[in-house]
């Protein structure tokens, strides 16, 4: 069955980097944009980022613009999301999750349909 | 960016009654909505999109309507395994959005 595993997390001290990963099994993974959503203990849910099946196209929320970025290894049929200059702000537990749709492309648009299938998250802590 | 204002926030219901969820878009989102289920320490888990159409492998207890700015969810009879946050989520433009979420619990 489709499936999504995170990995990566941990406690990092604010200004440092972490990548977090995330392996998908069970569908054709080069088929499909994936997105990042994020959870702030107590919190709600963050879309935090987006990348297209022909990883032509990524788009980041303005909280992660020009900090963080998302890529993905057709390859290893794995995600990842590369976070630098984290703040306290950035504690969340991170999931991955698959667009609900196969990648759409409409001229130099991409379209997205929300997600069908999501990760267990895992767990990025930043303190000092 | 595209606002989803959900409410209530939170509700309390009896096992066996209506439950109804809103949630609304700050501009015209057609049909390009979800909603998810999410109960503590899991993850989310596709419930509707497209504003009415249900997932395969949810259950009919859980529907969904609505267009344009004005959404609807409902849960036709509570049970206790229908305990917990339950978000709205467009997909209509970049950034996707989520409503705050909707905490259920049993009275």
């Amino acid at each position: 069955q489709e499936q999504l595993v995170e990995s990566g997390g941990g406690v990092v001290q604010p200004g440092r980097s972490l990548r977090v990963s995330c392996a998908a099994s069970g569908f054709t993974f080069s088929s499909y944009g994936m997105h990042w959503v994020r959870q702030a203990p107590g919190k709600g849910l963050e879309w935090v980022a987006v990348i297209s099946h022909d990883e032509s196209n990524k788009y980041y929320a303005d909280s992660v613009k020009g900090r963080f970025t998302i890529s993905r290894d057709i390859s290893k049929n794995t995600l990842y999301l590369q976070m630098n200059s984290l703040s306290a702000e950035d504690t969340a537990v991170y999931y991955c999750a698959k667009d609900r749709k196969i990648g759409v492309r409409g001229g130099i648009f991409y379209y997205y349909y929300g997600m069908d299938v999501w990760g267990q998250g895992t767990t990025v802590t930043v303190s000092s | 960016d595209i606002q989803m204002t959900q409410s209530p926030s939170s509700l309390s219901a009896s096992v066996g009654d209506r439950v109804t969820i809103t949630c609304q878009a700050s501009q015209d989102i057609s049909n390009n909505l979800s909603w998810y289920q999410q109960k503590p320490g899991k993850a989310p888990k596709l419930l509707i999109y497209d504003a009415s159409d249900l997932e395969t492998g949810v259950p009919s207890k859980f529907s969904g309507r609505g267009s344009g700015t004005d959404f609807v969810f409902t849960i036709s009879s509570l049970q206790p395994e229908d305990i917990a946050t339950y978000y709205c989520q467009q997909y209509s433009n970049l950034p996707l959005t989520f409503g705050g979420g909707t905490k259920v619990e049993i009275k």
